[in-house]
């Protein structure tokens, strides 16, 4: 069974461009969650979707965006970058979403560099 | 003040020897543990996972919940170079609010040597 997959894995962008980061689940996983990675504040929680439906959101900027598709393919967006941006950003896809616990499977991630 | 405090490390042990691994965390809402493995330029893998307080014991690993002390553990017997990784701690509530949000710490960066 193929693995989450994030693409494209490395991206440099300047400040002030957009850039969007695409996810593909487990086969048959319909939720995905994406994380940002940075040596200071660690890993953190951006946002949650399911069937289509962003069903949580961590503390970031409204400048950070996502959407889910139909085959539950995920996309986040970032605008207006900053170099506080540059990260590592994870996602990480799970069968479904709910109260109770669901293994999250993460992706390799796409290491974004802004200048 | 985080909610969930992990010692950055870094730590080096030689081959053979126990490691403990340890997270303290604030939020008493937390009910779903775990740790993850992360190697270079890759992302988070599941090592265990553990539901409220008590032992969950998997090959040279063991997980320990008290969560009437707010504090985790992740032991790893006999430790193996290719353990060598990032190891990150981790939570979740249960709730509308924790809808496929986990809460991590910094991460231990472990070094095996042979």
């Amino acid at each position: 069974k193929a693995g989450v997959t994030q693409t494209p894995r490395y991206l440099i962008k300047t400040r002030g461009q957009q850039v969007t980061l695409s996810c593909s689940p487990i086969s048959g996983h319909r939720s995905v969650s994406w994380y940002q990675q940075t040596p200071g504040q660690g890993l953190q929680f951006l946002f949650e979707y399911f069937s289509e439906t962003q069903r949580n959101k961590g503390n970031f900027p409204g400048r950070f965006s996502g959407r889910q598709f139909s085959n539950s393919r995920s996309e986040m967006n970032v605008s207006t970058l900053e170099l506080g941006d540059s990260a590592l950003y994870l996602c990480a896809s799970s069968m479904t979403s709910g109260f109770s616990y669901n293994e999250q499977f993460f992706g390799p991630g796409t290491r974004l560099t802004v200048l | 003040q985080k909610e969930v405090e992990q010692d950055p490390g870094p730590l080096s042990v030689p081959e053979g020897a126990i490691v403990s691994l340890n997270c303290t965390y604030s939020n008493s809402a937390f009910q779903y543990f775990m740790w993850y493995r992360q190697y270079s330029r890759k992302g988070p893998e599941l090592l265990m996972y553990t539901y409220s307080s008590g032992n969950k014991e998997d090959g040279r690993f063991t997980a320990q919940v008290d969560k009437s002390s707010k504090y985790i553990s992740l032991f790893i017997r006999d430790s193996q170079p290719s353990d060598s990784a990032t190891y990150l701690c981790a939570m979740r509530s249960a709730g509308g609010t924790s809808y496929g949000k986990l809460t991590f710490g910094q991460g231990t960066i472990l070094t095996v040597h042979p």
